[in-house]
């Protein structure tokens, strides 16, 4: 079964502390997404990887940053978090083998910011 | 560029009743149309996909979609609805290029009630 699974369920950090969000998927997947998911605005990409150590912005990457050193692992960094940055955030993967496929989620991570 | 509209943010609805869902896009080129679902504390699920042939599909839990490419529409249908329905679906699409990114509605809230 397709597994991707990040480090925390739930977290609570202070304005300007430094936040890394992990993220890990089993299944030899190229692609890897985060996005951040709003009441109302539905998801929105920050950040995309295609492949090891190579990254792309989205829609919305402003005070974030990424890394991605292993194929299976993709991390999200918030260099110092603020208040508008308390969201739910969710890592996606995909291969982009024989055409388009969907995408496969972790569980999620709600981010606290105080 | 790309864009999709969920047509209503909250679907009430009675047990057994049937549901429609309604998403709509916009795009010049061919797309590639998801459908996910999203229950409460979890990440997300893939209901059904568009990709090419029948413009009618069926997924998983009874729901189907139908792609109709001249009111550029994804509307996602199911007959009967049950409590365990009660999610958030989103309509996403994929222009096919660009590393299987998607573009994401704002999501439904579907609630049924006893």
């Amino acid at each position: 079964d397709v597994k991707v699974t990040q480090s925390s369920r739930y977290l609570v950090k202070r304005t300007g502390e430094k936040v890394f969000l992990e993220c890990v998927q089993d299944m030899d997947h190229e692609n890897m997404f985060w996005y951040r998911q709003d009441p109302g605005l539905g998801l929105r990409l920050i950040y995309f990887s295609y492949d090891v150590k190579m990254k792309e912005k989205g829609d919305i990457p402003e005070g974030y940053s990424v890394s991605r050193e292993k194929k299976e692992r993709f991390s999200l960094i918030l260099e110092s978090a603020s208040t508008n940055q308390t969201s739910m955030y969710l890592c996606a993967s995909t291969t982009i083998g024989q055409g388009v496929r969907e995408q496969y989620f972790g569980p999620g991570t709600r981010l606290t910011v105080t | 560029a790309q864009s999709v509209t969920q047509l209503d943010s909250q679907v009430p609805v009675f047990e057994e009743a049937p549901v429609e869902l309604r998403c709509n896009y916009s795009s010049s080129v061919s797309v590639y149309l998801f459908w996910y679902v999203q229950y409460p504390n979890q990440g997300l699920q893939l209901l059904l996909k568009y990709l090419s042939g029948s413009t009618l599909v069926k997924g998983i839990n009874g729901f189907e979609a139908e792609f109709n490419k001249s009111q550029t529409s994804f509307h996602l249908r199911k007959p009967s609805v049950h409590i365990s329905d009660t999610a958030e679906y989103f309509c996403a699409v994929s222009e096919g290029l660009g590393g299987g990114k998607l573009i994401f509605g704002q999501g439904t809230e579907l609630s049924v009630k006893p």
